[in-house]
């Protein structure tokens, strides 16, 4: 079992440039989470998808969007992107079963210059 | 709507004494809650949870968890630390009726001392 991949592992965008990062979930989740954790802070929820649609979201504006694949595969576009956007983004899968935990990818390491 | 606080930022012990991460949660319904390990650089590994069946609730690593409903508390322990120990812990609840998500406190670095 691969568990949960991303990428890639690290990117570095300029200012207003946009930017997709992509997550597989472990096999047999069907629930994908994304969270921004900036340094020395905890993972801040953006939003989370299931059967393709946008679920719950966040405190996030507009420019974060994402997507999810009829293979549970998920993307997060950030636009417009600003130096406060530079942070680890995790990928967390999980099933609707709420006794479960979510499993985390290693996360993509934005830096926006 | 829910939500956890983990008390300290930063926790240091000696190498070899006990370790106690303090987390409190808020929950409208009965909670499930996980404690998480980061390392550097790295996604979060899951600890330990308790999902209703037993209040105290053993994970990997040694560590175990105590779960307290009349002080609304999950507190993380451990009784001798290890070097290998020093990461960010974080605790997390989920049970919200109005989705799925995992909420997560603001963490807490724990440092060994040799």
């Amino acid at each position: 079992d691969a568990g949960v991949t991303q990428s890639p592992t690290h990117l570095i965008k300029t200012r207003g440039q946009q930017v997709t990062l992509r997550c597989s979930p472990k096999s047999g989740h069907d629930t994908v989470s994304w969270y921004q954790q900036a340094l020395g802070q905890g993972p801040q929820f953006i939003f989370q998808y299931y059967e393709e649609e946008e679920r719950q979201r966040g405190n996030f504006p507009d420019r974060f969007s994402g997507h999810q694949f009829p293979n549970y595969s998920s993307e997060l576009n950030v636009n417009a992107l600003l130096l406060g956007d530079s942070a680890l983004y995790l990928c967390a899968s999980s099933t609707t079963v709420m006794n479960t935990e979510a499993f985390f990818g290693q996360g993509t390491r934005l830096t926006v210059v | 709507a829910q939500s956890v606080t983990q008390l300290g930022s930063h926790v240091s012990v000696s190498e070899g004494a006990l370790v106690l991460l303090r987390c409190n949660y808020s929950s409208s319904v009965p909670p499930y809650l996980f404690w998480y390990v980061q390392y550097p650089n790295q996604g979060l590994q899951l600890l330990l949870k308790y999902t209703s069946a037993a209040t105290l609730v053993k994970g990997i690593n040694g560590f175990e968890a105590e779960f307290k409903k009349s002080e609304t508390s999950f507190h993380l322990t451990k009784p001798s630390a290890h070097m290998s120990d020093a990461a960010e812990y974080f605790c997390a609840v989920r049970g919200d009726t109005g989705g799925f998500k995992t909420i997560f406190g603001a963490g807490t670095r724990l440092f060994v001392k040799a």
